[in-house]
């Protein structure tokens, strides 16, 4: 079974702090990716990274950056954290090609901002 | 522009009952679809999924239907159980674009499905 660890379930910052969210995968997916959740707004892909030192822009990057320096790991940063990117984030892998791009997620880490 | 649409935000339905959840898109180039149900504090879990070469696609209680004239696809649960309650997303993929970002999932909003007992 394809595993997808985050590091942490549940974080309280402050505003201002610089944070670190944590992704491991554990079955060698070239693609990684991390989504924030947010109520009626779906999932919306904040950066996705296609291989080692390689990332991608996703549909909402301010405020973030990312950091992949081994392919089983990737990193989500907040440089400044604000009460707005309080929410869920969630980490996925995939294969390339395969089964219509099928992504595994990790159980998700809830961020408060206050 | 959202490229994939869930226009219900929620759903209610009676335990063994069918459950019937809908998703329209736009983009033509979109070749594979899949489905996701997401239970609160957990990460999606990938569901079942469908090639734009095929029309149904079934596994145990849940089939998906694609009608590719007219850009909508729909999951269908029969019976229903309580456990199927949870946010389900349609999400979408083009594996033959060339452009770069074929490993992309574009996601619908999602669809809260309770199965009431």
């Amino acid at each position: 079974d394809v595993k997808v660890t985050q590091s942490s379930r549940y974080l309280v910052k402050r505003t201002g702090e610089k944070v670190f969210l944590e992704c491991v995968q554990d079955m060698d997916h070239e693609n990684m990716f991390w989504y924030r959740q947010d109520p009626g707004l779906g999932l919306r892909l904040i950066y996705f990274s296609y291989d080692v030192k390689m990332k991608e822009k996703g549909d909402i990057p301010e405020g973030y950056s990312v950091s992949r320096e081994k392919k089983e790991r990737f990193s989500l940063i907040l440089e400044s954290a604000s009460t707005n990117q309080t929410s869920m984030y969630l980490c996925a892998s995939s294969l390339p090609g395969t089964s219509g791009n099928i992504q595994y997620f990790g159980a998700g880490t809830r961020l408060s901002v206050l | 522009d959202q490229q994939v649409k869930q226009n219900s935000p929620s759903l209610s339905v009676q335990e063994g009952r069918i459950s019937i959840l809908n998703c329209d898109y736009t983009n033509s180039m979109f070749d594979y679809f899949l489905w996701y149900k997401k239970y609160p504090a957990e990460g999606p879990t990938f569901l079942i999924s469908i090639s734009s070469i095929k029309d149904k696609n079934e596994d145990g209680r849940f089939t998906v239907f694609l009608n590719k004239s007219a850009k909508h696809l729909s999951l269908h649960i029969v019976p229903s159980q309580p456990g199927d309650s949870a946010v389900y997303f349609c999400a979408a993929s083009a594996l033959k674009n060339s452009g770069g970002s074929n490993y992309k999932l574009t996601f619908g909003k999602g669809t809260l499905l309770t199965v009431n007992p």
